[in-house]
């Protein structure tokens, strides 16, 4: 079992509507990063959040630290959002920015 | 200012030979971390480099190795090169240790 799970894998919306992708870890963390990919490769680090909840444009991300878990919502999708999301987290542990990422969630929306 | 930055953007190398992939950090940046990208997986650490100083490496093989230099901008170098070891690489800066990190386009390498 990845100590970083994301879900769902893949996710298809029509414009407009909202989005959820979630993720969920095992080990202790002392942050958590949503990043972007679009085809091709290039990531956009999205958000850092250690606690509560961020908020960048139609973007927000929430985290609970003692459930674990952390999601990003997107609001009134639109299809230049379609891209992988990852989630990555930074253990409290190790002493070293050792992020360990989950397998994405691959997000297509449709016009 | 400018954002993390790769060489090359793409590269095809064969079996057993070696390789050398750069980037340059943000302005203002002094921590390089180095990630593997297999196709259709998440990233992997490979090594973070803090103020040209190895600070944390993954579960790579001694042939994966790296440099920072007092510039801040760093090299990963991959000896031996194997079939699997065909990936994109990404880098990352950061202003410090357990700041945000902001990524650079990559270098995907193809090992034939």
């Amino acid at each position: 079992k990845n100590e970083v799970e994301q879900s769902p894998q893949n996710l298809t919306a029509q414009e407009g509507e909202f989005i959820t992708i979630n993720c969920s870890y095992s080990v202790g963390i002392s942050a958590l990063h949503w990043l972007q990919q679009h085809p091709g490769g290039g990531i956009v680090s999205l958000f850092m959040l250690s606690s509560g909840k961020k908020k960048h444009g139609r973007l927000i991300a929430t985290i609970n630290i003692q459930e674990k878990h952390s999601s990003l919502h997107i609001t009134a999708s639109h299809p230049r959002d379609s891209a992988v999301y990852i989630c990555a987290a930074l253990p409290s542990q190790g002493g070293s920015e050792k992020l360990v990422f989950g397998k994405g969630t691959k997000l297509t929306v449709n016009p | 200012e400018t954002g993390v930055t790769q060489s090359p953007t793409h590269l095809i190398k064969t079996r057993g030979q070696q390789v050398t992939l750069r980037c340059s950090s943000q302005s203002g940046h002094n921590t390089v971390s180095w990630y593997q990208q297999a196709l259709g997986q998440g990233p992997q650490f490979i090594f973070q480099y803090y103020r040209e100083e190895e600070n944390g490496r993954g579960n790579f093989p001694p042939r994966f190795s790296g440099l920072q230099f007092p510039n801040y901008s760093s090299e990963l170098n991959v000896n031996a090169l194997e079939l699997d070891d065909s990936a994109l690489y990404l880098c990352a800066s950061s202003s410090g240790l357990n700041h945000r990190q902001f990524f650079g386009p990559g270098t995907r390498l193809t090992v034939l």
